[in-house]
């Protein structure tokens, strides 16, 4: 069973653009997680935002959450080649387990 | 990577033998995790195990079975490898518990002929 799906399943943009990548889950859910994986590496944790947040940052990373439309967005501001990267998001479903989507594959053109 | 070890990180075997990968973590951490990650499907849950000889199945957990006898490692097997099998494992461990944030080893590449 899928909890989240991510959009669009893959983005290409110049450096110093913005990458913008949204997630849509089923059920409800108290965080959300984003992950990246560079090819051929494990996964890499980069934010959880909790169900009673809105808005998180960490660094260039901007994340929301809306809980009304079972929704949340990854921003990457002035990306950079080293972005490029698949980008994931997981959420727990009811047994505790984190479900995770099947990737948005971000690639950044020097 | 977070003190996890994951071995082989590559493997090729035939059908119908069995294979086990080894996750090793350096924390003693309770909860550990695989999964198989494969194109179009994103990461599968396998089994988890939340302490020694205290594991679960998961989503895909048909044909694999693990064992955890000491808190550090974490083995999956594959009883008599198919060919639905390859795939790249991935371990990880949950420091804070479920519901929060996992890390991930390296990964092994299974390739069953």
């Amino acid at each position: 069973s899928q909890q989240g799906e991510e959009d669009p399943q893959a983005l290409s943009i110049q450096e110093g653009e913005n990458a913008t990548m949204n997630c849509s889950y089923k059920t409800s859910i108290n965080n959300l997680q984003w992950y990246r994986q560079n090819s051929g590496r494990g996964l890499v944790h980069l934010i959880l935002i909790r169900s009673n947040e809105r808005e998180k940052h960490s660094g260039r990373l901007r994340v929301t959450l809306d809980t009304s439309k079972k929704s949340s967005s990854l921003l990457i501001t002035a990306s950079r080649a080293a972005d490029t990267a698949s980008y994931f998001c997981a959420t727990p479903d009811n047994t505790d387990k984190l479900i995770f989507g099947t990737g948005t594959r971000l690639q950044v053109f020097p | 990577d977070a003190g996890i070890t994951q071995s082989p990180r590559h493997k090729v075997t035939e059908t119908g033998t069995p294979v086990t990968l080894r996750c090793h973590q350096t924390e003693n951490h309770r909860y550990m995790y695989w999964y198989r990650q494969d194109p179009g499907h994103g990461l599968r849950l396998i089994h988890y195990s939340y302490g020694v000889k205290d594991t679960d199945k998961g989503e895909v957990s048909d044909g694999y079975s693990v064992s955890r006898s000491k808190t550090e490692d974490f083995l999956l097997t594959l009883e008599s490898a198919t060919s639905s099998q390859t795939s790249v494992y991935f371990c990880a461990i949950s420091p804070q518990g479920p519901y929060n944030e996992q890390f991930f080893g390296p990964g092994t590449r299974l390739t069953v002929l």
